[in-house]
């Protein structure tokens, strides 16, 4: 079936510096692709929506400038939350329409900005 | 209803119990309902995707049926074993294609005790 790998799974980085998360579709081309986040007990909210070739849009709420998104080819999205701060550890998430009836996720990266 | 709710929180069964969980969403602008199943450290695994009202899916001890009118969607396990112990998660969807997003509820975590 349809995987999404995700990468790294768990990172703790110093408050001011950056994070990159890969997520890479393996066995389809991903032309879009969607970021969530999980803050502790709570639900996963999307961030942002990922396109190939494009720029990203944001959800209200989310800083672009922040969050910067990458999705240079059909394969590959990247994540970099920059200049990290402690209130930006959360779960990080991201899942892809393979084209069957459901999303692929990838699974997850757990930030811890210390 | 204005957010995608689940209902319980968690819970607990013995092994061989049957048992079953609550999705409430918003009936406007509805267009699917996905169950998805989560392991700890795993991706999240989909279990179903319903779009018709009175759809009823299965797969192997675990069933879902769907009410679009009303709003909501049950999940039910059969004869729960230890390795059905993950949180469930529903989400709606909105609209359809590549582009559709996802608006989860907070999940139901079921243990099974042996």
């Amino acid at each position: 079936g349809a995987v999404v790998s995700q990468h790294p799974s768990r990172v703790i980085c110093k408050s001011g510096t950056s994070v990159k998360i890969e997520c890479r579709s393996l066995d389809f081309q991903a032309t879009t692709m969607f970021w969530y986040r999980q803050f502790p007990k709570q639900s996963l909210m999307l961030m942002a929506t990922s396109n190939e070739g494009s720029k990203a849009t944001y959800e209200q709420g989310v800083e672009k400038d922040k969050f910067l998104i990458n999705h240079a080819s059909l394969t590959l999205s990247t994540l970099t939350v920059t200049s990290a701060h402690p209130e930006d550890s959360s779960f990080y998430i991201c899942s892809a329409f393979p084209g069957g009836p459901g999303y692929t996720f990838g699974s997850g990266t757990r930030l811890t900005v210390v | 209803i204005l957010n995608v709710e689940q209902s319980p929180q968690s819970l607990h069964v013995q092994e061989g119990d049957s048992t079953n969980f609550t999705c409430s969403f918003p009936s406007s602008n509805f267009y699917a309902l996905h169950w998805y199943r989560w392991e700890t450290a795993k991706s999240p695994e989909a279990l179903f995707v319903m779009t018709l009202n009175g759809d009823e899916k299965k797969k192997g001890r675990i069933s879902a049926t769907l009410n679009t009118k009303e709003g909501y969607s049950y999940l039910y396990i059969k004869g729960s074993q230890p390795e059905d112990s993950a949180t469930y998660l529903c989400a709606q969807r909105n609209y359809g294609g590549s582009q559709g997003n996802l608006i989860f509820g907070k999940g139901t975590k079921l243990s099974v005790k042996p």
